[in-house]
């Protein structure tokens, strides 16, 4: 069964500071997705990552993808405010059939002045 | 906003009751996922469709069911509610049916058993 884990589960950081959140999957994947989620709202695409050594960047944020080491990072760099929200990896395990997406525990932000 | 479209936004019923909640997908995608959201189970995929054929099922109750209509959209029936039926529950669309293919998320309907 396809596990997808994230580290740390809450991230208190204070504006300006860098830091990095992990998403470890378990089993073999060459797709994987990156959202957000604000408090009561719906999910955003952030990311997606379809290779082994695919990095993406958008604004202050930057997201890898390790499918050796089944292993994708989002890296934030000088944070600010708005970057609070809970953001979630999800990785697609069938391929041809269906993109079904198993997602991780999420990450919760909250970035503080 | 992604373009996918979810009626009702929030819905309260009691225990036994059904309820149907109404997905319409992005123009042009041909897939719709069910996924549901709680605090105890974080994001589960119920069920998947494409172009109106069943592709995939998760870990969907025996008292949910869901169907995609000739014009693509979608509902999913929730029967024989319980309390732990109570959750945020999205549906998502894309353009095809392989892997690889951006999922975009609709607004959620928020179900409440009482």
């Amino acid at each position: 069964e396809l596990k997808v884990e994230q580290n740390p589960l809450f991230l208190s950081m204070q504006e300006g500071k860098n830091y990095t959140i992990y998403c470890n999957y378990s089993t073999t994947s060459d797709r994987l997705y990156w959202y957000r989620q604000d408090p009561g709202k719906s999910l955003e695409s952030l990311f997606v990552l379809l290779s082994n050594g695919a990095v993406k960047q958008e604004g202050r944020l930057m997201a890898s993808l390790d499918t050796k080491a089944r292993l994708s990072t989002l890296h934030i760099t000088a944070a600010v405010h708005d970057l609070s929200a809970t953001y979630f990896c999800a990785v697609d395990r069938d391929g041809g059939a269906t993109n079904k997406l198993i997602f991780g525990t999420g990450t919760l932000l909250a970035v503080q002045p | 906003d992604s373009g996918v479209t979810q009626t009702p936004k929030h819905l309260i019923t009691a225990t036994g009751q059904r309820v149907t909640l109404r997905c319409s997908p992005r123009s042009g995608d041909l897939s719709v996922y069910w996924y549901q959201q709680s605090l105890d189970q974080g994001l589960q995929f119920l069920i998947h469709y494409y172009n109106g054929e069943e592709r995939a099922k998760g870990n969907i109750l025996e008292r949910f069911s869901a169907q995609q209509f000739p014009d693509l959209h979608s509902e999913l029936n929730l029967s024989s509610l319980e309390l732990g039926d109570s959750a945020l529950y999205f549906c998502a669309s894309s353009v095809y049916s392989g892997g690889g293919d951006t999922q975009y998320f609709g607004p959620g309907t928020r179900l409440t058993v009482l």
